[in-house]
């Protein structure tokens, strides 16, 4: 599976939106890009995923770029709740059973 | 009702105990995962299973050992607990339509 990059931290003022970065440059033209968070100690949660559509759900939105070497992450309108781990995932359909964690975005939100 | 439980969320052992984790699904997925969590560091897959019958070894599994005594639950052990074995243990259900997996509340032992 591709590896992702991700920067270390970032910080959002409640009410605004998030926007989090995650490079895939050797992202494979049949790899998905997934999106769980993990809110302080408690089990990773699901958010959102795509291949190469722009996707969007009641949580958050997911944009891929056209050549699929990057995508953006936007949750809308943040709240304090969002304040959690967020990673960026590239894996195929196929591997499913290989959910590779790396270090994540620190998403700090303040009030 | 929570889909993924894990029993008990808390325990603390004594080094050479014999410790089992365990978790029960109620979303009716075939697949089944095992995790543990370092401070500060990301998932690391333990086992996983496709279903009932068929049990892989993850990246660290030396140590541990699983049992699938039904579709819904899945059972994690320790043979002979370890300090390095403390961690934060996760487990999760998936199924391979949509590729994403749904994760227990997670199981913090510390090993004395």
């Amino acid at each position: 599976d591709a590896k992702t990059t991700q920067p270390p931290s970032m910080d959002c003022a409640e009410g605004r939106a998030a926007n989090l970065p995650c490079n895939h440059s050797t992202i494979s033209g049949n790899e998905y890009v997934y999106w769980y968070r993990q809110i302080h100690s408690q089990g990773p949660q699901y958010i959102i995923h795509g291949l190469k559509n722009n996707e969007t759900n009641e949580m958050a939105s997911l944009i891929i770029t056209e050549d699929r070497k990057s995508s953006t992450l936007i949750l809308p309108h943040a709240t304090l709740r969002d304040t959690a781990v967020y990673y960026c995932i590239v894996r195929g359909r196929s591997n499913d059973y290989k959910l590779s964690f790396g270090a994540g975005t620190t998403v700090t939100v303040r009030a | 009702d929570a889909d993924v439980t894990q029993t008990p969320r808390n325990r603390i052992t004594k080094t050479g105990k014999r410790i089992m984790l365990e978790c029960s699904q109620t979303k009716g997925h075939d697949r089944m995962y095992w995790y543990r969590q370092d401070p500060g560091l990301g998932l690391r897959l333990i086992y996983y299973s496709f279903d009932v019958k068929d049990i892989n070894k993850g990246e660290i599994s030396d140590g541990y050992s699983v049992s699938r005594q039904a579709q819904a639950k899945f059972s994690l052990s320790l043979e002979s607990a370890i300090p390095n074995q403390t961690a934060l243990y996760f487990c999760a259900t998936g199924t391979p339509e949509r590729g994403e997996q749904y994760f227990g509340p997670g199981t913090r032992l510390t090993v004395t």
